[in-house]
């Protein structure tokens, strides 16, 4: 069965501060990978994906994550956060056989200003 | 824009009462999926369905059921709500080829 693992449970940063948030998951076939985010009183919206192709994605609001498939791996990033971005913020994987999102457990972000 | 409604954002039910949680789309997808949110959990799959009148269970069905009569539409049923299905309640949509998933903004149900 797929699994997805987000280790950092809580990240608290000051503005302008680097962010690395990251993201494994177990599953040997071919992938399809999400970040997604959600904003305090907000729904749940995507914030980047990956297909195939170049490893490094680039989302939305300065976001990027890089797919590392010897690693299983999938880690968001962004060099300069903002208050704004305060968030929970989850991974996703679904294998392509399947229609099925797999969640990891969220990390919440808080950026002090 | 993809729009994803949720009948009610606030839900407050007793122990036993039967619940419906409704979900509405827009853009013809033929695909929809009901999630609970806790934390320290992430999303779970309760069921999704990908055509009208079909359905599938995810992870958690148990203490659930659903049902999709038309294709905008996708309804979760407690059929005697318990305390520990509080919970925040999403709905999602998507077609097959996309993957990508479009989410409704919740239903916060506490069972007391």
């Amino acid at each position: 069965a797929q699994s997805v693992s987000q280790h950092n449970h809580h990240v608290i940063l000051s503005e302008a501060a680097s962010l690395e948030l990251g993201c494994n998951y177990s599953y040997g076939g071919t992938v399809n990978l999400f970040w997604y985010v959600q904003y305090p009183g907000q729904h749940l919206q995507l914030l980047l994906k990956y297909f195939s192709g170049d490893p490094l994605v680039k989302g939305i609001k300065g976001f990027e994550a890089e797919f590392i498939k010897s690693k299983f791996s999938f880690n968001l990033r962004k060099p300069s956060v903002q208050w704004s971005d305060t968030a929970e913020y989850f991974c996703a994987v679904n294998a392509r056989s399947f229609q099925k999102l797999v969640f990891g457990t969220g990390t919440r972000l808080l950026v002090s200003p | 824009d993809v729009k994803v409604t949720q009948s009610s954002r606030y839900l407050v039910k007793r122990t036993g009462e039967k619940v419906f949680l409704e979900c509405v789309q827009d853009m013809d997808h033929e695909n929809m999926f009901w999630y609970r949110q806790d934390p320290g959990l992430g999303l779970r799959l309760i069921y999704f369905s990908y055509d009208v009148k079909m359905k599938e269970k995810g992870d958690i069905p148990e203490g659930y059921s659903v049902s999709r009569e038309k294709k905008e539409r996708f309804s979760l049923i407690l059929e005697s709500a318990s305390t520990n299905q509080t919970s925040m309640y999403l709905c999602a949509s998507n077609t097959p080829s996309s993957y990508e998933q479009y989410f409704g903004p919740g239903t916060r149900l506490t069972v007391t």
